[in-house]
């Protein structure tokens, strides 16, 4: 089951913050997420496992609930290049397989 | 360290016809996954290789094949293209399980 992030969209003033959520139907282990800007490859943001261990980003910080099956990405003082499209991705199993969720488009205005 | 490469980067193919795209991860990573990319249903994942051997397969049509060589490329084929495979393929090396995945710039391929 794909997870479902919200909002689908945001749009933001330069040192705004923003909050992006990912549900799981499913009982989740781990959430990774990425962020895309237009034309480019996703790039990895970080990981969060179970039992509060965070593999990632310096300036970027999120949590996990795993009674709720839910992440949050949390963008604090946002910059211009934080603008693109910010995925979660589930583990599909024991390799290396991703479920992506439905994607938010974050938009940062000077 | 160089990243993931992909080749083509664009591609246009008429229906029915068949395309291998190319994909040569970052040097010692033994894992390469496929993904489609399209407006409509987003990030799909398509397969994961790891030391030559697929390790889980997506929910897609059998025209849709991979493999993964002794040097870690690999290539995936989808044969009887169709109008709805038009999308952006990515491939992301791994250098083990569950760590952080490193895209390629993906392959534009174009059905018409």
């Amino acid at each position: 089951q794909q997870p479902v992030q919200s909002p689908q969209a945001v749009i933001l003033r330069e040192g705004e913050d923003a909050v992006i959520n990912c549900s799981s139907s499913k009982a989740l282990y781990s959430v990774h997420w990425y962020r895309q800007k237009h034309g480019e490859a996703p790039v990895f943001l970080m990981i969060l496992l179970k039992g509060g261990e965070q593999k990632g980003h310096d300036k970027i910080s999120a949590s996990f609930n795993e009674k709720k099956q839910q992440s949050s990405l949390y963008l604090t003082a946002s910059q211009l290049s934080y603008s693109g499209t910010y995925f979660c991705g589930t583990p599909g199993g024991a390799t290396n397989k991703l479920i992506f969720g439905t994607g938010t488009l974050l938009a940062v205005q000077p | 360290k160089a990243g993931v490469t992909q080749t083509p980067r664009y591609l246009i193919k008429t229906r029915g016809q068949q395309v291998t795209l190319s994909c040569s991860p970052i040097s010692g990573h033994r894992s390469v996954s496929w993904y489609q990319q399209t407006p409509g249903q987003g990030l799909q994942f398509l397969f994961e290789y790891f030391s030559e051997t697929q390790r889980n397969k997506g929910n897609f049509p059998g025209r849709f094949s991979g493999r993964q060589f002794s040097n870690s490329r690999s290539e995936m084929n989808v044969s009887t293209l169709e109008l709805g495979d038009s999308a952006l393929y990515l491939c992301a090396s791994s250098l083990g399980t569950a760590n952080e995945q490193f895209f390629g710039p993906g392959t534009r391929l174009t059905v018409l």
